[in-house]
C-alpha cells in the first residue's frame, strides 16, 4: 500500500487523558500536513512539515498540541489533557515536489468523553 | 466573510440530472484551485484541479472565473455514486498549509 496511513482509525478517551496519533505519508513525499475536521466543516489546517522541519503552526494548535516528524518520514500528533472540544477527525496529508494536490490518510476519529 | 464560501446544500437531484456547484473565494492572490470529493466519514479525495481555461474529466467540468473570484463544478448525468460532499479548495503561492483553504463543502444526494 503506497497511500497515507494513519493509526489508530478511532480513539475514544476520557477527558484529561493524553493521546497520540501517527501518520505515515507516501514515502517519496517530503511535505506533511495535519488537519482537523469537525462535522459539517471543511478540514482546518493545524501544522506543516517539510522533511523534519515544522515550518508552520496554526493558532488552533494550542500548547496542549504537539507534532513531530523526527526523521522526516512518519509524524506524530499528541494532544495532552484532552477536552471534549478536541473531538474531531484528525487528518494527515502529504504532497511531493509537484505540489499537485493533497493525498489524505483515512484519518483518526477522536472522541473525548 | 469566510475566505472560501460554498452553499452547504443539500442538493437533492434525480439520477441523470445535471447539477452545478459554485464556490467563491476572497483572496484575489490565490494561485491554485481544486475540487475534492468526500464520502461520509471518509477522507477527502482529489477530484480535479480547476484551470482558467476550464477543464473536463468525463462527466465533470470545472471552471474558474478569476475576475469574479469563483469556481464551479458541473456534474452531468448524475449517478447514485456521485452522492458525496464536494469541497472547494483554494491555495495561495507556496507550499505551506496556511494558504490552502478548504470550503465547508456542498452536499449532494442523487436519488433513483
Amino acid at each position: 500500500d503506497t497511500g497515507v496511513s494513519q493509526d489508530p482509525r478511532h480513539k475514544i478517551t476520557k477527558r484529561g487523558q493524553n493521546v497520540t496519533f501517527r501518520c505515515d505519508p507516501i514515502s517519496e513525499h517530503n511535505r506533511l500536513y495535519w488537519y482537523r475536521q469537525t462535522l459539517g466543516q471543511g478540514p482546518e489546517f493545524l501544522t506543516y512539515f517539510q522533511n523534519e522541519a515544522q515550518l508552520e503552526k496554526s493558532r488552533l494548535l494550542s500548547d496542549r498540541f504537539s507534532a513531530e516528524r523526527p526523521k522526516g518520514s512518519f509524524s506524530t500528533l499528541e494532544i495532552q489533557r484532552t477536552e471534549q472540544g478536541d473531538s474531531a477527525m484528525y487528518l494527515c496529508a502529504s504532497t511531493g515536489q509537484s505540489q499537485y494536490g493533497y493525498t489524505f490518510g483515512s484519518g483518526t476519529r477522536l472522541t473525548v468523553v | 466573510r469566510k475566505e472560501v464560501e460554498q452553499d452547504p446544500g443539500p442538493f437533492n437531484v434525480p439520477e441523470g440530472a445535471t447539477v452545478a456547484f459554485n464556490c467563491t473565494y476572497s483572496n484575489s492572490a490565490s494561485q491554485s484551485f481544486f475540487w475534492y470529493r468526500q464520502d461520509c466519514r471518509k477522507e477527502p479525495k482529489l477530484l480535479m484541479s480547476v484551470y482558467s481555461s476550464g477543464n473536463e474529466d468525463g462527466r465533470f467540468t470545472a471552471q474558474l472565473n478569476r475576475a469574479s473570484q469563483y469556481i464551479s463544478l458541473l456534474i452531468r448525468d448524475s449517478k447514485l455514486s456521485d452522492s458525496a460532499t464536494y469541497l472547494c479548495v483554494v491555495r495561495g503561492e507556496g507550499t505551506g498549509g496556511f494558504k490552502t483553504i478548504f470550503g465547508a463543502g456542498t452536499r449532494l444526494f442523487v436519488k433513483a
